[in-house]
């Protein structure tokens, strides 16, 4: 069990530029989240996959953001025309959902994103 | 709708000694209560859960009791080190088909040797 990992862990970008963001869950777990976490705050939820439908979309997902998860397994997230508001760490998280419910989250280390 | 009030800090503390960080919540029915730690440049890690009223959840010597009559999951550790400094989120998770986790905004621990 290798854990979540997201690519790339920085990305600096200039105002108005794409971009987009991976994540690769935990192999078995069927349920992926978004989450974004600016300075100083807690994350906030923004979208999660039941493999690979969209079940959930926060009002803090503008129609500038778009996430796939095509074939239930990695996950992009992607953001276009970007703006500085945008600055933050872009967290990914991974559960297994069966019969009893959902269970605990795991997190990736994140991946910060300065907009300049 | 559903929210985790968490004390502010930043909280200074010596070696060795007791910590407690206060959590309170609001929500529709029976969450799932969890303790989150971010260690510096690093993504978020479990630290304990505890999934009903009068659970206590345990790890590393830290400990969270979930109180649904004072709706609170307070973390506590008897004898802090300087490896527990960090931040601390108390986060949710709705049972009413809401599978989202609505975090705190955390607590940052210096612990001083």
């Amino acid at each position: 069990d290798t854990g979540v990992s997201q690519d790339p862990r920085h990305k600096i970008t200039k105002r108005g530029q794409n971009v987009t963001f991976r994540c690769d869950p935990i192999s078995e777990h069927n349920r992926l989240y978004w989450y974004r976490q600016t300075l100083g705050q807690g994350p906030e939820f923004l979208t999660y996959f039941q493999n690979e439908a969209q079940l959930e979309k926060s009002r803090l997902l503008s129609d500038r953001f778009s996430a796939e998860r095509p074939k239930g397994s990695f996950s992009t997230l992607e953001i276009q025309r970007t703006e500085q508001g945008d600055s933050a760490m872009y967290l990914c998280a991974s559960s297994l959902v069966g019969d009893t419910g959902a269970y605990e989250q795991y997190f990736g280390p994140g991946t910060r994103l300065t907009v300049t | 709708g559903n929210s985790v009030t968490q004390m502010e800090g930043p909280v200074t503390l010596s070696e060795e000694a007791f910590l407690t960080i206060n959590c309170t919540y609001t929500a529709t029915g029976y969450p799932s209560l969890f303790w989150y730690v971010q260690y510096p440049g690093e993504g978020l890690q479990l630290l304990l859960k505890a999934t009903k009223a009068d659970d206590k959840g345990s790890n590393k010597g830290f400990e969270a009791t979930y109180r649904k009559e004072t709706t609170s999951f307070h973390l506590e550790k008897g004898s802090v080190q300087v490896s527990d400094s960090a931040v601390y989120f108390c986060a949710l998770l709705s049972n009413f088909g809401n599978e989202k986790l609505t975090f705190g905004t955390g607590t940052r621990l210096t612990i001083i040797p």
